[in-house]
């Protein structure tokens, strides 16, 4: 069963710093793989995603991905933190069969100080 | 037009109520999921529906009904809940199922 591994479960940076999330999934095959953000009693909005088109993944609000199937990896970045990006960043993949089922990581907290 | 509503976003319902939770949206999907976020946790899938036929059910207590009345709406139909079925219900449409998903804003619901 595919599964997806968000390492950190609360990451805290400094206004004006990069923001590294980080996500690897299992899979034997490259999946479909998505970054969400969810700001508190919100729903989900999707940041980016990976398709196999490109390897660099250019999303919204500044954040970029890089895939890397060496490393069964998909890492969120920002190269400078803004305080409204604090909020829960979910990684996920599509499982196997095209089923639109969607597995999750546990989520990773992103604390931006000032 | 990128919107999945969902009514109402506030639910407070008792344990022999039957209430239902609405989603819609006009983006042309023909994939739609429920699904169930507690707090502090990841989304967890319920049902997926493909082409108004549900596809996924995900072992979902009877309790909880899906229904699918046309392409642009699903409905999630609540009967004898309990206490810990208070959560955020989350619906999603992707354009076909497997693609990337559209939340709604969700339904914050409070069983007592």
């Amino acid at each position: 069963a595919q599964s997806v591994t968000q390492l950190g479960s609360h990451v805290s940076v400094s206004e004006g710093a990069l923001v590294l999330l980080r996500c690897n999934y299992s899979s034997s095959v490259p999946p479909y793989l998505f970054w969400y953000v969810q700001y508190p009693n919100q729903g989900l909005q999707l940041l980016l995603k990976y398709t196999s088109a490109a390897t660099l993944v250019k999303g919204i609000n500044g954040f970029e991905a890089e895939f890397k199937k060496s490393e069964t990896s998909f890492h969120l970045t920002k190269p400078s933190a803004h305080m409204s990006d604090a909020a829960e960043y979910f990684c996920a993949v599509t499982s196997s069969g095209n089923t639109g089922k969607l597995i999750f990581g546990q989520g990773t907290t992103l604390q931006v100080k000032p | 037009d990128t919107e999945v509503t969902q009514t109402p976003k506030h639910l407070v319902m008792g344990m022999t109520n039957k209430k239902s939770l609405k989603c819609e949206q006009h983006m042309g999907h023909r994939a739609m999921y429920w699904y169930k976020q507690k707090a502090k946790k990841p989304p967890e899938l319920m049902f997926v529906y493909s082409y108004e036929k549900l596809s996924i059910n995900e072992s979902v207590p009877s309790r909880f009904s899906p229904e699918c009345p046309n392409s642009s709406l699903l409905n999630l139909h609540l009967h004898a809940l309990q206490p810990e079925d208070s959560a955020l219900y989350l619906c999603a449409s992707s354009q076909v199922a497997g693609t990337e998903a559209f939340f709604g804003q969700g339904t914050r619901l409070t069983v007592v």
